[in-house]
């Protein structure tokens, strides 16, 4: 069965640190994976999206940036983090259109 | 009008109630339909597709209504552990992204 993970599952980081957040799926090979932001009494954003190795699509202009160096591996980073930036962080694998199957989330907190 | 918009809630409902509550959408070439649950603090998880026909897992019951553009879930005899936050998810025709509504908060009272 296809197991996917987040690490790490909370974080507290200062204003102007780097980020960098990872995902990693098991059970599956050529995922498309996404990463999405809920903030605090909002919906779920979607913020990058990957059909294979090295490709990444962008839906929401921001200082953050994705990156899928392994077929079954992607990251979510940032080089100066905002305060705006907080919330959770959720990345999710998708077998078809509108079956996505989250990870556990990582909790940010900006200071 | 927003993509997909939500009753946020709460709804406060007592155990054994029968519950519903919709999510409409404005892109009238949307093909696909689904509702996720979110427990507090978790990630959100697949509860059921949305079909034309509507369909009918357990007490939990999904339609779909194109003319006016809305999906529903009715919950029948609610249990405490139907707390959640309930998410639709609607796929515009021709993207390949979803559109998630900010969720309808249910409260199960005892």
């Amino acid at each position: 069965s296809q197991t996917i993970h987040q690490w790490p599952a909370t974080l507290v980081q200062p204003v102007g640190s780097p980020l960098s957040l990872e995902c990693t799926v098991e059970g599956t090979s050529n995922p498309n994976l996404y990463w999405y932001r809920q903030a605090a009494g909002r919906g779920l954003q979607l913020l990058f999206y990957s059909v294979g190795i090295g490709q990444i699509s962008s839906e929401v202009p921001q200082n953050l940036s994705a990156s899928r160096p392994q077929d079954r591996q992607f990251i979510l980073s940032s080089k100066k983090l905002l305060l705006s930036d907080s919330g959770f962080y959720l990345c999710a694998w998708s077998p078809r259109a509108g079956e996505q199957y989250f990870g556990p989330g990582t909790r940010l907190t900006v200071t | 009008r927003k993509e997909v918009e939500q009753d946020p809630g709460p709804f406060n409902v007592p155990e054994g109630a029968t519950v519903a509550f919709n999510c409409t959408y404005s892109n009238s070439a949307s093909q696909s339909f689904f509702w996720y649950r979110q427990d507090c603090r978790k990630e959100p998880k697949l509860l059921m597709s949305v079909y034309s026909s509507g369909n009918e897992d357990g007490r939990f019951t999904a339609q779909l209504n194109r003319a006016s553009q809305y999906i529903s879930l009715l919950i029948r005899d609610s249990k405490l552990s139907d707390s959640a936050t309930y998410l639709c998810v609607v796929i515009p025709g021709g993207a390949d992204g979803l559109t998630f509504g900010k969720g309808t908060h249910l409260i199960i009272q005892p």
